[in-house]
């Protein structure tokens, strides 16, 4: 069964910073990994996908299969980038397994 | 309609109680999803519909959740005699069904079982 674990609950960077979310995941197929944001008040929103090599807002996120992960960066943080972050893995489906969130604070 | 709309947004129920919760996906959309979200964790799969057809309930619960969507469109989850670990928020999605395609979700629905 797949799996997806973000170590970090709360994560706290300065303005200007660099900012790395962690996700690794388990999966036996071949996984399509996506990263969510929730920012305060909002509803759950896709910030990226892997198969799209995209940056959006400033971050970028490698699938690395061979450590099984999918870090979200971003070399220089801003404050109106504190939000909950959710990393994801789908099936063939399209149903997805969540990680558990990190909160991003992003202080002046 | 704008995105995917669930209602009511919050709900208390006493428990013992039955509730049902609906979700208006995006019009056109073939893929509708439920998930549960427990306070502190993230999404959990419930259920799963392309079109009218349920293909995965693998993620419900107990048999006390049910979830369907007659037409293709409308979805309602119902969960009958609430117990207070249903609390939880519950969350909408809906897709286009095609591979790699963007999920967009509800507000979600905020159940509180007392």
């Amino acid at each position: 069964a797949q799996r997806v674990t973000q170590p970090e609950k709360l994560l706290s960077v300065f303005k200007g910073a660099p900012v790395e979310l962690k996700c690794n995941y388990s999966y036996s197929g071949s996984p399509e990994l996506f990263w969510y944001v929730q920012y305060s008040r909002q509803r759950l929103q896709l910030l990226l996908r892997h198969i799209s090599r995209e940056s959006i807002k400033g971050f970028t996120a490698d699938l690395n299969k061979g450590e099984t992960s999918f870090h979200l960066k971003k070399p220089f943080a801003q404050e109106e980038d504190s939000a909950m972050y959710y990393c994801a893995v789908n099936t063939n489906a399209g149903k997805s397994t969540f990680g558990d969130g990190t909160t991003l604070t992003v202080k002046p | 309609g704008a995105g995917v709309s669930q209602s009511p947004r919050y709900k208390v129920a006493k428990r013992g109680q039955d509730v049902a919760l609906r979700c208006d996906p995006i019009s056109g959309h073939v893929s509708l999803f439920w998930y549960q979200q427990a306070l502190g964790q993230g999404p959990e799969f419930l259920t799963y519909f392309q079109n009218e057809a349920q293909l995965d309930k693998s993620g419900l619960p107990s048999d006390r959740f049910f979830a369907e969507r007659p037409e293709g469109s409308v979805s309602t989850l119902k969960i009958q005699r609430t117990q207070q670990e249903d609390s939880a928020v519950y969350l909408c999605a809906s897709s286009s069904g095609h591979l790699n395609t963007e999920a967009f979700f509800g507000q979600g629905t905020r159940l509180t079982v007392v």
